[in-house]
């Protein structure tokens, strides 16, 4: 069965920390991992990954796949209040086309 | 980018009673997508809402539970019939243009069901 798992679930830190939250996967036809933010309802966007080692990075913001181990990471430098949010981690499943998301993690970031 | 609208954005609903969700998205799309994400829990696909032709159900969802209509490229509701407090969640429509980054989600409709 196709699974996708976050650690840690949750994470308090304060403002100038660094964080790295951690996905790891087992998933038939894998095809991408994507990064999202979801601060009240709807998730958005971070990143998606498609090759081993090659880091993406927006702001304080990066993120990397090792397609040999099932996992990526994504670290946050600098932390502030407005990082607070749930990061889902997401699974691209080809041939049928889902995503398939992990357990997420809260990361509270206080002042 | 797509901007996505749903309604209601909440409701509280009788066990026994059928609520349908509306999902409006600004532009066409070529995918549409139901999500249900529990209390303290992540995403579900609950459907895959396909322009003119019955939804694609995930394992565990079935059609009489969650009928899903798509008349048009922008626009899908999702009716969750027979509610039971089990069924009080966060539903979520996304909408894609081509592959998973171009996938957008919706403000979600928070059901309580009482």
């Amino acid at each position: 069965e196709d699974k996708v798992v976050q650690s840690p679930l949750s994470l308090v830190v304060h403002e100038g920390d660094t964080v790295t939250l951690n996905c790891s996967y087992e998933v038939t036809n894998f095809r991408s991992l994507l990064w999202y933010k979801q601060e009240k309802k709807a998730p958005t966007f971070l990143f998606m990954l498609t090759s081993s080692g090659i880091e993406k990075k927006s702001g304080r913001l990066s993120s990397i796949l090792d397609k040999k181990e099932l996992f990526s990471i994504l670290n946050i430098t600098a932390t502030q209040t407005g990082d607070s949010a749930i990061y889902l981690c997401a699974v691209w499943r080809g041939a049928t086309n889902k995503l398939i998301f992990g357990t997420g993690t809260l990361l509270a970031v206080q002042p | 980018s797509a901007v996505i609208s749903q309604k209601p954005s909440r409701d509280i609903c009788q066990r026994g009673t059928s609520l349908t969700i509306q999902c409006q998205v600004d532009s066409q799309v070529t995918m549409m997508f139901w999500y249900r994400q529990q209390p303290g829990q992540s995403l579900t696909l609950i459907a895959t809402a396909n322009q003119g032709s019955e939804a694609t159900y995930e394992s565990g969802f079935v059609i009489d539970k969650f009928p899903i209509s798509r008349p048009n490229l922008t626009f899908s509701t999702l009716t969750v019939s027979n509610m039971s407090p089990e069924d009080s969640s966060i539903y979520l429509c996304s909408a894609e243009r081509g592959g998973p980054e171009t996938q957008y989600f919706g403000p979600g409709t928070r059901l309580l069901v009482l």
